[in-house]
C-alpha cells in the first residue's frame, strides 16, 4: 500500500533556486495539503485543496504555489528559495466526506536552503 | 478561534512507567479529536481518535477520552517502551469556511523512554 508518497526525501538548495516536491496519493482522496515542520512550530499549514482544479492558501503560504490538476497528485513549488525556508515538509490528504478529518502522511521531505 | 494546547515537552520516563500527556482544547461546536504520532525520521500517523463526547480513544495501549466538561483530551499508557519514544501531537479537526476540512494542531510533546 503506497498511501502518500513524497519525493524528493532530501534536497538542498542555494538561494534563489526553483524547485517543486511532489506528492502523489493512490487512496482516492479529495483532500491535500502541504505542512512545514519547524521546531518549536510545530505544524503549519502552507496550502490545501478540496478537489482537482480547487486550491487555497493556509496559514504560511508566502514563498509556495501549488496546483491541483488530478486528484492524485499536489506538487508544492518553491519560486524563489530563501534559507527561512529550510523545513521538514510534509504533504497530506484525507477523504473530504465522512467528517473525522483523519490526515495521512508521507514521510516527508527535508529541504536546506544554503 | 479553535486551538489545541498541550503540554510542553521533553518528558523522559524509563520504561515500563506510566505516561500522561495533557491536551486541552477550544472550539466551538463539535469537532472530533485525535492524536498523531511522529517516529524518528517518520512522518506523522494517526495514533487514535475520537468523534463525540466521552469517546475513548485507543490503540496499542494508549487511551485518550473525549472530555466535553473540561475540554480536555489527554493521553495515556500504563507501561511505555522504548519502542513509544517519538513526539505526539493532539490535534482536532475544524469545519472552515466553505466546508473545507483543516486540523488544529497542539505544538507537539517529545518523549524519551530509556531503558
Amino acid at each position: 500500500n503506497a498511501g502518500v508518497t513524497q519525493t524528493p526525501k532530501f534536497q538542498v538548495l542555494k538561494t534563489g533556486q526553483s524547485m517543486t516536491l511532489q506528492c502523489a496519493q493512490d487512496m482516492n482522496h479529495e483532500y491535500m495539503s502541504w505542512y512545514r515542520q519547524d521546531p518549536g512550530m510545530g505544524l503549519r499549514l502552507i496550502h490545501y485543496s478540496v478537489g482537482a482544479g480547487i486550491t487555497d492558501q493556509g496559514e504560511v503560504p508566502n514563498g509556495y504555489n501549488v496546483s491541483r490538476s488530478t486528484t492524485e497528485d499536489f506538487p508544492l513549488r518553491l519560486l524563489s528559495a530563501a534559507p527561512s525556508q529550510t523545513s521538514v515538509y510534509f504533504c497530506a490528504s484525507s477523504s473530504r466526506t465522512g467528517g473525522t478529518g483523519e490526515l495521512f502522511f508521507g514521510e516527508g521531505s527535508r529541504l536546506t536552503v544554503l | 478561534g479553535n486551538s489545541v494546547t498541550q503540554m510542553e515537552g521533553p518528558v523522559t520516563l524509563s520504561e515500563e512507567a506510566f505516561l500522561t500527556i495533557n491536551c486541552t482544547y477550544t472550539a466551538t461546536g463539535y469537532p472530533s479529536l485525535f492524536w498523531y504520532v511522529q517516529y524518528p525520521g517518520e512522518g506523522l500517523q494517526l495514533l487514535l481518535k475520537a468523534t463525540k463526547a466521552d469517546d475513548k480513544g485507543s490503540n496499542k495501549g494508549f487511551e485518550a477520552t473525549y472530555r466535553k466538561e473540561t475540554t480536555s483530551f489527554h493521553l495515556e499508557k500504563g507501561s511505555v517502551q522504548v519502542s513509544d519514544s517519538a513526539v505526539y501531537f493532539c490535534a482536532l479537526s475544524d469545519w472552515g469556511a466553505g466546508n473545507n476540512r483543516k486540523l488544529i494542531w497542539g505544538l507537539g510533546t517529545s518523549l524519551a523512554v530509556n531503558p
